[in-house]
Formats: C-alpha cells, sequence, structure tokens
C-alpha cells in the first residue's frame, strides 16, 4: 500500500467552525507534513511531524493546530479561519533520508466562507 | 537554504513535440532533486529522482531529467508528449536535514491534441 489517505476531500465551513482534516498512511513512514497549496502556486510546507513529534513549524498561525496521534495519522485541526485560507491542503508521508520521495496525498480542498 | 527555481511558467505545445523544463538549484552539498507531476484533479505523483551515479535519470511515462552539477541544473524532458501530459510539473529538492522539500514555482504544460 503506497497511498496516502486524506479525508474528507472537499470542506466547507464559517469562520468561526472547528473541522479537522485528517491523513493517513501504512508505508510505516516516521515523518509526516502538512503543506498548503494554493491556485496556480507550489505547495508550501505548514508542519513537519518525525517519529509522532513536531519538528517544523513553518509559523502558521494557531488557527492551526496539527495532530500526530500514532505514526500513521496525522491530523489538522481548524478553528476561525479566514477566508484567505482557502487552498488546498495536502499531507505527505516520507520514510527517512534525503534521498527517499514524498508521497503526497489528494489533498483537501478547503473553502473558508 | 536550498531554493529551486523553474525558468516557466507556462508551457502550450502540440501532441508529439518534445518537452523541456528548467530547474535551477541552490544547495551546493550532497544533493538530491525531484520531479512531481500533479495532473488536473489529482495529488502530486513522482516522476523521477536523482539522488547519485547515472546524472541521466530515467522515471515514469517516458520522461527523463539530466543532472548537471556545473550548471546546478536538473532539466526535465520528454521527446513526445501526449495529450495526457497536461499537468503542472514541479522540481523539489529536500534541506540538507532531509525533512524539509522545497518546490520550484511549478510549469503548467498544456499539450494540445
Amino acid at each position: 500500500d503506497t497511498e496516502v489517505t486524506q479525508t474528507p476531500k472537499h470542506l466547507v465551513m464559517g469562520m468561526t467552525n472547528k473541522k479537522s482534516l485528517k491523513c493517513e498512511q501504512h508505508m510505516g513512514h516516521r515523518a509526516m507534513y502538512w503543506y498548503k497549496q494554493k491556485a496556480k502556486k507550489p505547495p508550501e510546507l505548514m508542519f513537519v511531524y518525525s517519529y509522532e513529534k513536531l519538528s517544523i513549524n513553518e509559523s502558521v498561525p494557531s488557527r492551526f493546530s496539527p495532530e500526530c496521534p500514532n505514526s500513521s495519522l496525522l491530523n489538522l485541526h481548524l478553528h476561525a479561519l479566514q477566508p484567505e485560507d482557502s487552498a488546498l491542503y495536502l499531507c505527505a508521508s516520507q520514510d527517512r533520508g534525503r534521498s527517499t520521495e514524498a508521497f503526497f496525498g489528494q489533498g483537501t480542498r478547503l473553502t473558508v466562507v | 537554504a536550498q531554493s529551486v527555481s523553474q525558468h516557466n511558467h507556462h508551457v502550450i505545445l502540440s501532441e508529439a513535440a518534445s518537452l523541456e523544463l528548467g530547474c535551477n538549484y541552490s544547495y551546493g552539498g550532497t544533493v538530491n532533486l525531484f520531479w512531481y507531476v500533479q495532473y488536473p484533479g489529482q495529488h502530486l505523483q513522482l516522476l523521477l529522482k536523482y539522488f547519485s551515479g547515472d546524472p541521466l535519470v530515467k522515471g515514469i511515462k517516458g520522461f527523463e531529467a539530466e543532472f548537471i552539477k556545473s550548471k546546478f541544473s536538473f532539466n526535465l524532458r520528454k521527446p513526445s508528449v501526449q495529450w495526457s501530459d497536461t499537468a503542472e510539473y514541479f522540481c523539489a529538492a529536500p534541506s540538507a536535514a532531509g525533512n524539509k522539500l522545497t518546490f520550484g514555482g511549478g510549469t503548467r504544460v498544456l499539450v494540445k491534441p
């Protein structure tokens, strides 16, 4: 199984809502990532988890809260988002080492209204 | 810090034409480089990667890339494109620690039938 599964595929939420994005992989990868991708732009790194510990936070606003409950799961909790947070949110996982590629999920297309 | 740049933002070509997309990187140490493709509505998929050895790398779907250390380049090529190659193509490189993947700005390729 070489898949990274993200749910939901689409999400519309209001600015006062709380929602969560989920990501799952069963490849035994110990590094997991959240990226944000705006239209016609490359993915931008948000968070990195390594061995279930947050290792990188790219100065992401606190209205985005990541969580790694176990080595296969990665969540992104959303609260009080702004319309400009609307984007495609991508999860990725990677085996350890610089020469290994990251595997990406299909993403959650988020619209904040 | 590692940076990656792609020369072309948009490329339009006809079927059977040859394709070459430019990518330049900045890191001078051990180099690992990737080309990812994102078909419309789909997730990022790895086309090919370079981490050592033969500088001419063969990937999936008839793509290849050549690593030229003296030019800090890793250009993607395909001798004869098909309509199904319409996609966005991203060059990427990991950080020195291997825990962050930096993407180039992407090149949107449209192949006209």
